[in-house]
């Protein structure tokens, strides 16, 4: 079955220190990803998105990710955590095959951001 | 900007109404989606639709119907209210199904809908 994990759903950090959010995947095609940010009482926005282009994917507000199909992961990191990054992140994956029109959502990391 | 509102973004109901929940996106695009978010369990797809009148079930869509009249217009509604139905409700469009390389979805701001 495809799906999506989300490997902690809590993370916190101090203000200017690497943000590291860990998701994990299963395909058995090549999949498209995505991160997902959602602040609080708002609708979901779209961070990056990996669609088998280049393996190293840059985002809005300094967020990239990786795609590296040897580990089935695409970890989101960022070098130095703003206070304004404390929100919550959801890695959601498209399976591909053509087979599914419908994205596949983990189930969320809260990232805490401490001055 | 692609623009995606949905009607309330809070309500109250009662066990057995009737409730509509509306979205309306300005950007001509053809696919649009309910999910429900909940705790724990992310984001889940109740039903979608890919054309006017037209419309496909999600993982979750017991409970719930659809109606899309026109384009830019989707409501998600709940025959009769209960309680579990308690939760978050996000509405998305897309230009593209996800199956395409474009397939961006553009959220609405969640309508948090409460089932006394």
């Amino acid at each position: 079955a495809q799906s999506v994990t989300q490997l902690d759903s809590h993370v916190s950090v101090s203000e200017g220190t690497p943000v590291l959010l860990r998701c994990n995947y299963s395909s058995s095609y090549s999949p498209s990803l995505f991160w997902y940010v959602q602040h609080p009482n708002k609708g979901l926005q779209l961070l990056l998105k990996y669609t088998s282009a280049a393996t190293l994917v840059k985002g809005i507000n300094g967020f990239e990710a990786e795609f590296k199909k040897s580990e089935t992961s695409f970890h989101l990191t960022k070098p130095s955590a703003h206070m304004s990054d404390a929100a919550e992140y959801f890695c959601v994956v498209i399976p591909g095959g053509g087979a599914t029109n419908k994205l596949i959502f983990g189930t969320g990391t809260l990232l805490a951001v401490q001055p | 900007d692609v623009k995606v509102t949905q009607s309330s973004r809070y309500l109250v109901k009662r066990t057995g109404e009737k409730v509509f929940l509306e979205c309306v996106q300005d950007m001509d695009h053809e696919n649009m989606f309910w999910y429900r978010q909940d705790p724990g369990l992310g984001l889940r797809l109740i039903y979608f639709s890919y054309d006017v009148k037209m419309k496909e079930k999600g993982d979750i869509p017991e409970g719930y119907s659809v109606s899309r009249e026109k384009k830019e217009r989707f409501s998600l509604i709940l025959e009769s209210a209960s309680t579990n139905q308690t939760s978050m409700y996000l509405c998305a469009s897309s230009l593209y199904l996800a199956g395409a390389l474009n397939n961006e979805q553009f959220f609405g701001p969640g309508t948090r809908l409460t089932v006394l």
